[in-house]
């Protein structure tokens, strides 16, 4: 069975300009989830989906960050215009059903200059 | 912020059982306890999670307290592949709000 699968692995941006992240998670995984974790800590939730829609966007930036999955698939992050601050790794998980067990792919790592 | 406590670090001998104890002592009645550990560079990774009862599974064994205010997590012949953060992680229940909120986790570190 094939894993969460994210691109590009690696970018580096200059600060205020943009970038986007693509996730296609694991088949027939209704629940996708993107993580940002800095450095030294633990991933942070930024986005759910179930299918298309959206659970819980609490803790993404909205005047920055935006984030579709629009036929409840694949999902693209995308931060516009970036800061130093959100270099991290944004992690893309999957899960069959909500609450069940997470998944993740690999992450891309952001580094903003 | 996360509900759970752990050592920052540990060490543990190649070959030995490696135990990371996590404090959960504001656990509600139908929370789960999970574990994931995130090898480096890498994304985390499941590794078992429990409720009541104790927990094995090929990768690991899982030891809560009665009261379930702490558990540990018990690999039980550690190799250098394990070297990695641990992550301890109080649930939610399957069909309920709240998500994994993640600590900064133990980084073992196993030695030959």
């Amino acid at each position: 069975e094939a894993g969460v699968a994210q691109s590009p692995r690696y970018k580096i941006i200059e600060k205020r300009q943009s970038v986007a992240f693509w996730c296609n998670p694991i088949s027939g995984h209704a629940t996708l989830y993107w993580y940002q974790q800095i450095l030294g800590q633990g991933p942070k939730l930024l986005i759910q989906f179930q299918n298309n829609g959206v659970v819980d966007d609490s803790q993404l930036p909205k005047d920055r960050f935006s984030a579709e999955r629009l036929k409840g698939v694949d999902s693209t992050l995308k931060i516009q215009p970036a800061k130093l601050e959100d270099s991290a790794v944004y992690l893309c998980a999957s899960s069959p059903t909500s609450r069940e067990t997470q998944y993740f792919g690999p992450g891309t790592r952001l580094l903003v200059l | 912020d996360a509900k759970t406590t752990q050592p920052p670090s540990m060490d543990c001998a190649e070959g030995r059982a490696a135990n990371l104890p996590c404090n959960h002592s504001t656990i509600s009645g139908n929370e789960y306890v999970y574990w994931y550990r995130q090898i480096h560079s890498q994304g985390p990774q499941y590794i078992i999670h429990g409720l009541k009862n104790n927990e094995t599974n090929e990768m690991a064994s899982l030891i809560i307290t009665e009261d379930r205010k702490s558990s540990t997590l018990i690999l039980p012949h550690a190799t250098l592949r394990d070297t990695a953060v641990y992550y301890c992680i109080v649930s939610p229940p399957r069909g309920s709000q709240g998500n994994l909120i993640f600590g900064k986790g133990t980084k073992l570190s196993v030695k030959p």
